[in-house]
């Protein structure tokens, strides 16, 4: 079974530019989080989608990152424009949504904001 | 709101030794998932052990336990006979429901474990 994908690994990006990421879940998985990872913190939940919907998406800054889901399956997160402070690891994963009681986590995209 | 508080920052073990890492949390729900999860630099998180608070049993996973104490909101997680590959970053999850009827994972701060060889 191929687990979760993400890309970019790494991305640099200058403050006010902008950055999407990408996170392909494991088939058939209606769950899909979005988490950010700052440097010595645990992951901190931005998004949460149910197949094509919004689960949850109240720490979500929402004056510059947007989250999508189209069909369901794989996900994009953008930022515009960037911040020094979003500096963190993006981490995507993926769940069923009745039967699983776990999550299953992505390799991250580390962001670098200069 | 759920909290999970990790009051060790880092840890260190001897190599074949047994260290326990702690972790509590904060809820009013009565049905709920404990987790540890580890993070080595590569970056990908695994989970290691998982809790069902309905059963008393502590869960194992080879050299991996917990000491499950769900009146004290408590759980550890005990790693025997240490190898150098369980250097990592520990974290330890809780999972509540949502109103949605899907389910949301609240992380702890994590324990950085050192292996000494």
């Amino acid at each position: 079974e191929a687990g979760v994908a993400q890309s970019p690994r790494y991305k640099i990006i200058e403050k006010r530019q902008s950055v999407a990421f990408w996170c392909n879940p494991i088939s058939g998985h209606a769950t899909l989080y979005w988490y950010q990872q700052i440097l010595g913190q645990g992951p901190k939940l931005l998004i949460q989608f149910q197949n094509n919907g919004v689960v949850d998406d109240s720490q979500l800054p929402k004056d510059r990152f947007s989250a999508e889901r189209l069909k369901g399956v794989d996900s994009t997160l953008k930022i515009q424009p960037a911040k020094l402070e979003d500096s963190a690891v993006y981490l995507c994963a993926s769940s069923p949504r009745l039967i699983g009681n776990e999550q299953f986590f992505g390799p991250g995209t580390r962001l670098t904001v200069l | 709101a759920q909290t999970v508080t990790q009051s060790q920052p880092e840890m260190s073990v001897q190599e074949a030794e047994t260290v326990t890492l702690s972790c509590t949390y904060d809820t009013s729900e009565s049905d709920y998932y404990l987790f540890w999860y580890k993070q080595p630099p590569s970056r990908q998180m695994i989970l290691v052990i998982r809790q069902e608070a309905y059963k008393q049993q502590n869960a194992t996973e080879n050299r991996f336990s917990v000491n499950f104490q769900k009146a004290a909101k408590s759980f550890s997680l005990k790693i025997s006979d240490s190898q150098l590959g369980d250097a990592a970053m520990y974290f330890c999850a809780y999972r509540s429901h949502t109103t949605s009827g899907t389910y949301k994972y609240i992380f702890g701060t994590g324990t950085r474990l050192k292996v000494l060889a």
